[in-house]
């Protein structure tokens, strides 16, 4: 059965740090892993998707690393603003099997 | 393009009350899922769709049916509602997973707590 963890669960950073948020899978035989962001009481926003025979994807200041081998992805995120505060969660797909993680709760402090 | 909507928002049950949520998407997309999230819990898949007139399993199915009677739209029904289903509810939709880019879109959420 996939598992997937994120840690930290929160994190909290002054405006303008970079920041690395991680999250890992027990099974490598994923398809894709995506990640997503989630405001308070809102639904999910699609923010970057790995296909497995893919290294990395980037979209503006985020980059999104994947490594099946060790089971685990990075969602780097430069020169953090205010506006980045969510929670951030990654899933992993199984042959549309999809788990997710918990979930970080990113503060960025003005 | 409204993307993926849900009805309704908020709805508070009693315990064995019955009641279904609609989604409903524009895309064209050919996959739908439902999934409920819990405090300090991920998203977990209750059932999914990859076509009009299919349905299957997910992680955490029971209590739960679900139709596709329509290619836009997916049905999720709870028939004796429990105080464990309380829960909020999301349903996304992506493409094609054969496409080999299965990003999924989500609704806004139904809030359901049942009493």
């Amino acid at each position: 059965k996939q598992e997937v963890t994120q840690i930290p669960a929160a994190l909290s950073v002054p405006e303008g740090e970079n920041l690395v948020l991680n999250c890992s899978f027990t099974d490598s035989a994923i398809y894709n892993l995506q990640w997503f962001r989630q405001d308070p009481g809102k639904g999910l926003t699609s923010l970057l998707l790995i296909q497995s025979s893919q290294r990395e994807q980037t979209s503006g200041r985020l980059n999104a690393s994947l490594d099946k081998s060790s089971g685990r992805s990075t969602l780097y995120i430069a020169a953090s603003q205010p506006g980045d505060s969510a929670t951030y969660l990654c899933a992993v797909d199984n042959n549309n099997d999809m788990r997710f993680g918990a979930g970080t709760r990113l503060t960025v402090k003005p | 393009n409204a993307g993926v909507t849900q009805t309704p928002k908020f709805r508070v049950l009693k315990t064995g009350q019955s009641m279904t949520l609609l989604c409903a998407q524009d895309m064209n997309h050919e996959y739908m899922y439902w999934y409920r999230q819990d405090p300090g819990m991920g998203l977990r898949l209750i059932h999914y769709s990859v076509g009009e007139g299919t349905t299957a399993k997910g992680e955490v199915p029971d209590g739960y049916n679900v139709s596709r009677l329509k290619k836009q739209n997916f049905l999720l029904g709870l028939e004796s509602a429990a105080p464990s289903q309380t829960s909020v509810y999301f349903c996304a939709s992506s493409y094609s997973w054969l496409a080999g880019n299965n990003e999924q879109f989500f609704g806004p959420g139904t809030r359901l707590t049942v009493l």
